[in-house]
């Protein structure tokens, strides 16, 4: 069973820090990782992707990867309202299993 | 282009009747996946195809629920004799190649049963 895990938060940060969220996962073959941001009442979207060790920055964003913890994180610099909103940790394992396993999420508040 | 599209945005029917949800992945998109997401939790995996091909369907519940995509377009997940513990989001996405990773969702369809 393969398992992702995440903090359900909400996790409140000031307007200006940073925010960091965190997922580890169960399946050791696990290649693939990705951040997905999810408003009330709206679709998940695609933020954020990783698939080597260490850290990827895209503007704002940083992923970050450490296969042999089974940890995957993401920082928010510079935190904004308006990223208030669910963030999910999905999965996808070797082998060609090409189906995401996604955690419960994490609630992120940002406050003014 | 236009995104995953999902018809109906909203399903309200009755314990026992059958309901057919519709996806329209992005053009082009190889891969297309069903996934259910209940209040306060990420989706779940439901069944995925490659082209027309159904790849993986462990995902559904029990016998009651069946997908296709018979000409890798335009896919349907039927719900049959549905009940009421069936109610949910039901969330469709889609990606460019097989390798399952940067999928795009579409806007779901709630389904309630009654």
């Amino acid at each position: 069973q393969k398992e992702v895990e995440q903090n359900s938060g909400p996790l409140s940060v000031p307007e200006g820090a940073i925010a960091s969220l965190n997922c580890t996962y169960s399946d050791r073959g696990s290649q693939s990782f990705f951040w997905y941001r999810q408003y009330s009442g709206k679709s998940p979207e695609l933020i954020m992707f990783i698939y080597s060790n260490g850290d990827k920055e895209d503007g704002r964003f940083t992923a970050q990867l450490n296969k042999a913890s089974q940890y995957v994180s993401l920082l928010i610099r510079d935190s904004q309202p308006s990223d208030s909103a669910t963030y999910l940790c999905a999965v996808n394992s070797d082998s060609g299993y090409s189906t995401l396993t996604f955690g419960k999420g994490t609630m992120l508040l940002v406050s003014p | 282009g236009a995104g995953v599209s999902q018809s109906p945005r909203y399903k309200v029917t009755k314990r026992g009747q059958d309901v057919a949800l519709r996806c329209d992945p992005i053009s082009g998109h190889v891969s297309l996946y069903w996934y259910r997401q209940a209040l306060g939790q990420g989706p779940e995996f439901l069944t995925y195809f490659n082209y027309e091909a159904q790849q993986d369907k462990s995902g559904l519940p029990n016998d009651r629920f069946s997908a296709e995509r018979p000409e890798g377009s335009i896919s349907t997940l039927t719900i049959q004799r549905t009940e009421q513990r069936d109610s949910a989001m039901y969330r469709c996405a889609s990606s460019l190649g097989s390798s399952g990773g940067e999928q795009f969702f579409g806007p779901g369809t709630r389904l309630t049963v009654l």
